[in-house]
């Protein structure tokens, strides 16, 4: 049963400190999604990328956040320095065409950053 | 900018009831809508997707609808189960510009053997 990976599930770190979170998405899926959860705010849209390429990162803070793909089975999404008001989940998801069609996520990154 | 509401937040029903879960959206330049369901710790499985040219879509005692013109949908769960115990969410995929999957923020579903 294909499935999107993301590691670690759970990270805890101190304000400053670089954060690394990784996804495996789904064999042959050509798109990548990132999305942070909070309660406050719910699903917000980091970053897109289809065919390993970013097409929107229009929600993701740039001075500290980065998100790539360095080849097909990995995404990373980056943060330097972290802050206590990045704490939340991040899922990855993957799909074919977009959002269009239905997208698979992952369990999630769930962050702490005291 | 589009903007996706859940009501109720909550809701706690008794095994073997028949229940509605609503959404409405703000823009009705949709290309689709879609259910999804979240378990606690876990990531979300898409249950329904629905075209903006359909009506409906039905998947086993799931049948959700969809309502263009008045920006609005419902998630419609026959004979409820403990199982179905989750979060429901609903997102829209907008037109125009860059197209974006906006999410509400959900229905935390309890039902009660």
């Amino acid at each position: 049963d294909a499935r999107v990976t993301q590691t670690p599930r759970h990270k805890v770190t101190e304000m400053g400190q670089e954060v690394t979170m990784r996804c495996q998405p789904i064999l042959g899926h050509n798109t990548v999604f990132w999305y942070r959860q909070t309660m406050m705010q719910g699903l917000e849209l980091l970053a897109y990328f289809r065919n390993r390429a970013p097409l929107d990162d229009s929600g993701m803070p740039k001075d500290r956040f980065s998100a790539e793909m360095p080849d097909a089975t990995l995404a990373t999404l980056k943060i330097q320095p972290s802050e206590p008001r990045d704490s939340a989940v991040y899922f990855c998801a993957s799909g074919w065409g977009g959002f269009a069609s239905p997208l698979h996520f992952g369990n999630g990154t769930r962050l702490t950053v005291t | 900018k589009q903007e996706v509401t859940q009501i109720p937040a909550a809701l706690s029903v008794p095994e073997g009831e028949n229940l509605v879960l609503n959404c409405s959206f703000t823009d009705s330049a949709i290309y689709n809508l879609q259910w999804f369901r979240q378990d606690p710790g876990k990531g979300l499985t898409s249950l329904l997707l629905i075209q903006s040219s359909q009506r409906e879509q039905t998947s086993g005692r799931l049948n959700a609808s969809l309502d263009k013109s008045s920006g609005r949908s419902t998630l419609y769960i026959a004979a409820s189960q403990p199982g179905d115990s989750a979060t429901y969410l609903c997102a829209v995929l907008t037109q125009g510009g860059s197209e974006k999957l906006v999410f509400g923020k959900g229905t935390k579903l309890t039902v009660n053997p």
